[in-house]
């Protein structure tokens, strides 16, 4: 039972553009939800995470929205810089973030010149 | 100065054979996880150690054994390895068991079974 879904598994967007990755969850029982970026060979680390108290957050060039009815998150990255090509998962947790933590299975960004 | 060290990075070996995996930390963390991810990318929780005490045991067959020494290492042992097992294994810390934004990988060991 896949509680987190990315359904683009790759995305591809031009340097200095915005890129949007998407999340959609089923488990109305997360209320904490992060993003990882993973480079190759090594592995995930934390980006950004939002509360279900909360329908934004902002850190630099990424933003995480939360649109809770839907049961759904965005990850904003602009501008877009190469060195953003990575895999980026979204992860969910349940119970203010303790328990385990649910990943997607990613989507592949890159970012070209 | 590695803060998740994993060893071996990659390991080959035949069904039916028992390995070892083996994770330090060296950030002070309490608590320690190993993480599976398949061949779908699928990235899922096998197992949390607390200080050493076992908090989470997902539903991972009893040939998987998690051993912490002390609350820097935690080793992960594998008897009598199957097809199904090859996989990226991660090991992950945390300060306290949920600190999700503050939890750090190691770069991943390569099972695979042949």
């Amino acid at each position: 039972d896949q509680q987190v879904k990315q359904n683009s598994p790759s995305l591809s967007v031009q340097e200095g553009r915005i890129s949007i990755l998407n999340c959609d969850y089923t488990n109305s029982m997360f209320d904490y939800f992060l993003w990882y970026k993973k480079y190759p060979a090594e592995g995930p680390t934390f980006l950004i995470s939002i509360s279900s108290i909360k329908d934004k957050n902002e850190d630099g060039r990424f933003t995480v929205f939360l649109n809770k009815s839907a049961k759904h998150l965005s990850l904003h990255i602009v501008p877009s810089q190469p060195g953003d090509s990575a895999v980026y998962f979204c992860a969910a947790s349940g119970k203010g973030g303790g328990n385990k933590l649910t990943f997607g299975t990613g989507t592949q960004l890159k970012v070209e010149l | 100065d590695t803060a998740v060290s994993q060893t071996p990075k990659y390991l080959v070996t035949q069904m039916g054979n028992d390995k070892s995996i083996k994770c330090e930390q060296n950030l002070g963390h309490d608590t320690m996880y190993w993480y599976k991810q398949d061949s779908k990318k699928f990235l899922k929780i096998m197992f949390s150690y607390n200080n050493k005490e076992l908090i989470i045991n997902e539903t991972v067959p009893n040939r998987f054994s998690p051993k912490s020494p002390d609350k820097a290492h935690l080793n992960l042992h594998i008897n009598s390895l199957e097809l199904g097992d090859s996989a990226v294994y991660f090991c992950a810390s945390s300060p306290v068991g949920g600190a999700w934004d503050t939890q750090y990988f190691g770069p991943g060991t390569r099972l695979t079974v042949l």
